[in-house]
């Protein structure tokens, strides 16, 4: 089945970017999305993208996917520290509604 | 839409009674998940069903496990007898296969479990 590897945890100060990257082994994965969790809450959809595309935008948020390396990343612009919490990668199979994921990148935000 | 619904927030019982959890998916959605969240294991997916169908239960680790889903508004994750290795943040999710490029799993809030 499906792994994925992501960073456990990632720090940086208030206004940088931040970038948190993932690995996946499967390679017929179609959409590849990014949630987020705060402390407390449940997993909050962040962004996807297609597997046909390289790259998406979306506000603060860039996606980067790398289909022959199989590697994902999120880039954050501006992090403020409301982006504190764990950040998780799921890809999607083909043919399948099932997602994997990540064990979560905490990412902690340094006023 | 009120969002993905679970009841209880909290849970607290002794080993070897029985815990029920509810899921109230996001009207109108198809499929409907539960994940079990720990440190140690990361988001597990349990079972998921498709139009109140269970597909894959491949997730439920063993037969104190059990899940149903008696209508499209419903559906239950009962643990009998529980055991303090259940302690865990329980979560529901739904999604639609009508929305064409997304079907997005939407998550519920959650059930934090534990068993003393």
């Amino acid at each position: 089945g499906e792994d994925v590897e992501q960073s456990l945890f990632l720090s940086v100060r208030e206004g940088d970017s931040s970038v948190i990257n993932c690995t996946y082994t499967d390679s017929s994965s179609t959409y590849l999305y990014w949630y987020k969790q705060e402390p407390g809450a449940g997993l909050q959809l962040l962004t996807y993208i297609f597997s046909n595309m390289d790259m998406k935008q979306d506000q603060r948020l860039t996606v980067l996917l790398n289909k022959k390396d199989k590697h994902l990343s999120l880039r954050i612009a501006d992090t403020q520290t409301g982006d504190s919490a764990i950040y998780f990668c799921a890809p999607r199979g083909a043919g399948s509604y099932q997602l994997t994921f990540g064990k979560g990148t905490k990412l902690s935000v340094i006023p | 839409d009120a969002g993905v619904i679970q009841s209880p927030r909290h849970e607290v019982t002794e080993m070897g009674q029985e815990v029920t959890l509810r899921c109230k998916p996001i009207s109108g959605h198809d499929y409907l998940f539960w994940y079990r969240q720990t440190m140690m294991r990361g988001l597990e997916l349990l079972i998921y069903f498709n139009n109140n169908v269970p597909i894959d239960d491949s997730g439920m680790p063993e037969d104190r496990f059990s899940a149903k889903m008696p209508n499209a508004s419903f559906s239950t994750l009962k643990i009998q007898p529980s055991e303090p290795r259940d302690s865990a943040v329980y979560f529901c999710a739904s999604s639609s296969t009508t929305t064409p490029q997304e079907d997005t799993q939407y998550f519920g809030p959650g059930t934090r479990l534990t068993v003393l």
